[in-house]
């Protein structure tokens, strides 16, 4: 069964940086596109950024464009989202989720992880 | 972007009613560019239906999707205890990806 875990949120001050983390297993990880979405506290869900399953291709929104990172080791099966220069308006929930459909982008997404809490604030 | 607008905001309904969810896009996603995600409280959201119409594994058939272009609905028939939760729509035919606000789905 596909599985994401989270690692590495936590409080960070305004400016800084901090990497995020997600430890896939149940599936070949080599084979999927990656996302990361975000969901602020109460608010809804905003979708952050893709990366092939090579690493070679990224997409992000543009509020992260330029501060944002995403990459992958496919031989640690994990993902990473470097953040850097964080804002208030960056906390949220932070869930990695897998794209459904195999090499192939489907863009929808399933399973997702349980997220990782990033709380920017001085 | 493509904005999607999610509406009812809340639906409070009764065990065994019938649950009509509708996303409104501000641009045409297609026929099959649209997703629906069920998310319950302190868990992450879990697709219910992509394609506009397909329901994932293991979803019931109570679920099931309908709509093109900007107008889609999500109808749940009879509405289980375990249904309850928000309801979202997703959009992939256009980047970036975007979600619609959302639709509680609350016990009566």
């Amino acid at each position: 069964q596909a599985q994401l875990v989270e690692f590495g949120g936590g409080l960070v001050q305004p400016g800084r940086s901090l990497r995020l983390s997600c430890v896939a297993s149940g599936f070949s990880f080599s084979t999927y596109h990656m996302h990361w979405v975000r969901q602020a506290p109460g608010r809804g869900l905003e979708w952050v950024a893709v990366l092939t399953p090579d690493g070679s291709q990224t997409r992000y929104r543009d509020s992260v464009k330029g501060r944002f990172s995403i990459s992958r080791d496919n031989s640690k099966n994990t993902l990473y989202l470097q953040m850097n220069g964080l804002s208030p308006e960056d906390t949220a929930l932070y869930y990695c989720a897998r794209d459904a459909v195999g090499p192939d982008m489907a863009n929808w997404f399933d399973p997702w992880g349980q997220g990782t809490l990033v709380t920017v604030s001085s | 972007e493509n904005v999607l607008t999610q509406s009812p905001g809340t639906l409070s309904l009764s065990p065994g009613e019938r649950a009509t969810l509708s996303c409104r896009a501000s641009q045409s996603v297609g026929r099959n560019y649209l997703a629906w995600y069920h998310q319950k409280p302190g868990q992450a959201p879990r697709l219910i239906i992509y394609g506009a119409s397909t329901r994932a594994t293991g979803v019931p058939a109570r679920f099931s999707g309908s709509g093109s272009g900007t107008d889609f609905t999500l109808t749940i028939s009879r509405l289980q205890p375990e249904d309850f939760g928000t309801y979202y729509c997703q959009q992939h035919a256009s980047w970036p990806i975007t979600f619609g606000g959302g639709t509680k789905v609350e016990i009566k």
